[in-house]
């Protein structure tokens, strides 16, 4: 069966202090590892798309990582605007996206 | 480009009685999802469609869920009777399948449901 495993819970940060996101998988055949962020109230909003192990995608203050077991958030210098959960889903080879529980980031100025 | 529309954002009724969810895809996305997210977890799914075809329904509870998407376009997510354990977000959302490859999936705000 198909699992993912976010960690931490929760993470609070200064704004400018940098920190890392853990996202553990375990899928029949990955098929695509997905990051998204959700904003109380809204649904989620897609960030990253990786396929491979050893590849990367930036986009503003996040870079995603990926490797055979885990993937990486990293948040650079967060601002107060990065203040919110960050989902990590895995597809596996029969179509399905796997949902993690989530890592609430709040950063506080 | 419009996004995924769903409706009511918010709905309240009391146990026993009947719900309904309409979404709206993104113009042109084939393949259509119906996921329910409880507080503090993630979106889990109940539902996907290519095109007008149900390809995935295991997780859905059928003695009292059902789901439609009429044309491969429009989708309602429908709940007879509703019990208290049903409160909820129900998200809708859309993504294009091409090749045997789906691509990101596009999520709807979602519809809280809160059964009393």
């Amino acid at each position: 069966e198909d699992q993912v495993t976010q960690s931490p819970e929760a993470l609070r940060l200064q704004e400018g202090e940098s920190s890392s996101l853990n996202c553990s998988y375990t899928v029949s055949g990955l098929r695509g590892l997905f990051w998204y962020r959700q904003d109380p109230g809204k649904g989620p909003e897609f960030l990253f798309t990786l396929y491979s192990a050893g590849e990367e995608k930036e986009k503003e203050r996040l870079k995603a990582t990926l490797t055979k077991k885990e993937s990486f958030l990293h948040i650079t210098a967060p601002k107060p605007e990065d203040s919110a959960t960050y989902l990590c889903a895995v597809r596996s080879s029969w179509g399905k996206l796997q949902f993690g529980a989530g890592t609430q980031v709040v950063v506080t100025p | 480009e419009a996004g995924v529309v769903q409706s009511p954002r918010y709905k309240i009724i009391e146990k026993k009685q009947p719900v309904a969810f309409w979404c709206n895809p993104i113009s042109g996305h084939n393949t259509l999802y119906w996921y329910l997210q409880n507080l503090g977890q993630g979106p889990e799914l109940l539902i996907r469609y290519e095109n007008e075809e149900a390809v995935d329904d295991s997780q859905l509870p059928k003695d009292r869920f059902s789901a439609e998407r009429l044309k491969g376009v429009d989708s309602t997510l429908k709940i007879q009777p509703a019990e208290l354990g049903d409160s909820a977000v129900y998200l809708c959302a859309s993504s294009f399948l091409a090749g045997g490859q789906v691509g990101e999936l596009f999520f709807g705000e979602g519809s809280r449901l809160t059964v009393l």
